[in-house]
């Protein structure tokens, strides 16, 4: 998990509210992903951002936004909007440009909204 | 759309023997292809890249062979420990610094 922090590890919600998980890198890498995980299925990219004050939708964007006011910074906002919110979130930073494009994860966030 | 299928059943090994598991994708032509490591709650490691041109990667007791013909990717671990039971993740590079995922495999190290 080293130098992504995701919190918190468990995250409970009614429905009808909107919630924000945080991530944050000290990694000093450019670009940083959000991804959603459910049981039987990959992992889903929802938002990414290549740089400070730039980001673009994933494949499954709709209900969720994000912010990159920060280099280290990229929260993800669940809301009201987003049908199927249970699930466990992952956050991800790569070195821009990288040769290998390895991705480092956080240790994610598991959101129940009942 | 591209797609990457690994098999959904558990893989389940002695230790000591090699464990090899499948990645197939479709409707896609990657550069690069990674596998992950991935244990129950937690976050993916990274494990692994191998280019288009090349045919095998090692790393330890890791090798990753690459068949752009088949559009398959095998991953061995030789000398499986009990230590390595893990879900598996293959994912393929699509674009600038963007990743597809396989669902991933769940092997299982018996003693």
């Amino acid at each position: 998990d080293g130098g992504i922090t995701q919190s918190p590890k468990y995250l409970f919600r009614k429905e009808g509210q909107n919630v924000t998980l945080s991530c944050e890198q000290n990694l000093n890498h450019d670009a940083m992903y959000w991804y959603r995980q459910d049981p039987g299925q990959g992992l889903r990219l929802i938002y990414y951002s290549q740089i400070v004050n730039d980001f673009q939708k994933g494949d499954i964007a709709e209900g969720y936004s994000v912010s990159r006011e920060k280099k280290e910074s990229f929260p993800l906002t669940v809301t009201s909007a987003q049908k199927n919110p249970t699930a466990f979130y992952l956050c991800a930073s790569s070195g821009a440009g990288g040769l290998t494009y390895e991705q480092y994860f956080g240790p994610g966030t598991r959101l129940t909204v009942t | 759309s591209q797609k990457i299928e690994q098999n959904s059943e558990a893989l389940n090994i002695q230790e000591g023997k090699t464990a090899t598991l499948t990645c197939n994708y479709t409707n896609y032509s990657p550069a690069y292809l990674q596998w992950y490591r991935q244990d129950p709650g937690r976050g993916p490691v990274f494990l692994l890249l191998i280019r288009e041109n090349e045919k095998e990667k090692r790393k330890e007791r890791l090798k990753v062979t690459f068949d752009t013909t088949l559009k398959q990717s095998l991953f061995h671990i030789t000398a499986s420990q009990p230590a390595d039971s893990a879900t598996y993740l293959c994912a393929l590079v699509r674009g600038y610094n963007k990743l597809i995922f396989g669902a991933g495999t769940r092997l299982a190290v018996h003693p």
